[in-house]
């Protein structure tokens, strides 16, 4: 079975800065890529998915994450933090039999 | 396209009582899910479903049961509620092409609480 571990509970960041979103997972064969984002007592709405095309993959709302095979790694960034970021967010990982794996989720603060 | 609706918004229950979940998706997905969250946890499946007449367990499945009669609807059914059903829980669907997965399209969530 695949997993997700995301490595940061909790990202505080100032206004402008950049963002650094860490997820490492297990796979036993090519997996598909999610991060998605959860507003405060909202649903989860996609930022951005890989699917084993281009390793560089750009997201909404100014999000990217790379795919990297060899550190087994999605990691999510965006050059420049702003209020409305200020969120939760879950990278996911495809199973083979039609399923999703959730990481814990990674709580983003934006200072001002 | 209303998306993925999930009625009620918001519930609370007594130790025992039952209640059903109900999920409806407006896209013709084939795939549906329930999830539950609860604090600091991330999502846990509880079902899915590959298609109408078709559902699985996922990893939390005790407690709950599902069917799925239509491509549209897929309720969620608690039997006998328990505090430990105190959670948060979601409704998504989506499409799958070959063994790829498109976007899940997630409802806007249901607050249980089981007193």
């Amino acid at each position: 079975a695949q997993s997700v571990t995301q490595l940061d509970s909790h990202v505080s960041v100032s206004e402008g800065t950049p963002v650094l979103l860490r997820c490492n997972y297990s796979s036993s064969y090519s997996p598909s890529l999610f991060w998605y984002v959860q507003h405060p007592n909202k649903g989860l709405q996609l930022l951005l998915k890989y699917t084993s095309a281009a390793t560089l993959v750009k997201g909404i709302n100014g999000f990217e994450a790379e795919f990297k095979k060899s550190e087994t790694s999605f990691h999510l960034t965006k050059p420049s933090a702003h209020m409305s970021d200020a969120a939760e967010y879950f990278c996911v990982v495809s199973d083979s039999d039609y399923k999703l794996s959730f990481g814990a989720g990674t709580t983003v603060t934006v200072r001002a | 396209n209303a998306g993925v609706t999930q009625t009620p918004k918001f519930r609370i229950l007594k130790i025992g009582q039952s209640m059903t979940l109900q999920c409806t998706q407006d896209m013709n997905h084939n795939y549906m899910y329930w999830y539950r969250q609860d604090p600091g946890m991330g999502l846990k499946l509880i079902y899915y479903s590959v298609g109408a007449g078709i559902t699985d367990k996922g990893e939390v499945p005790n407690g709950y049961n599902v069917s799925r009669s239509t491509t549209e609807d897929f309720p969620l059914r608690l039997e006998l509620a328990a505090p430990s059903q105190t959670s948060v829980y979601f409704c998504a669907s989506s499409t799958w092409d070959s063994w790829v997965p498109d976007t899940q399209y997630f409802g806007p969530g249901t607050r249980l609480t089981v007193l």
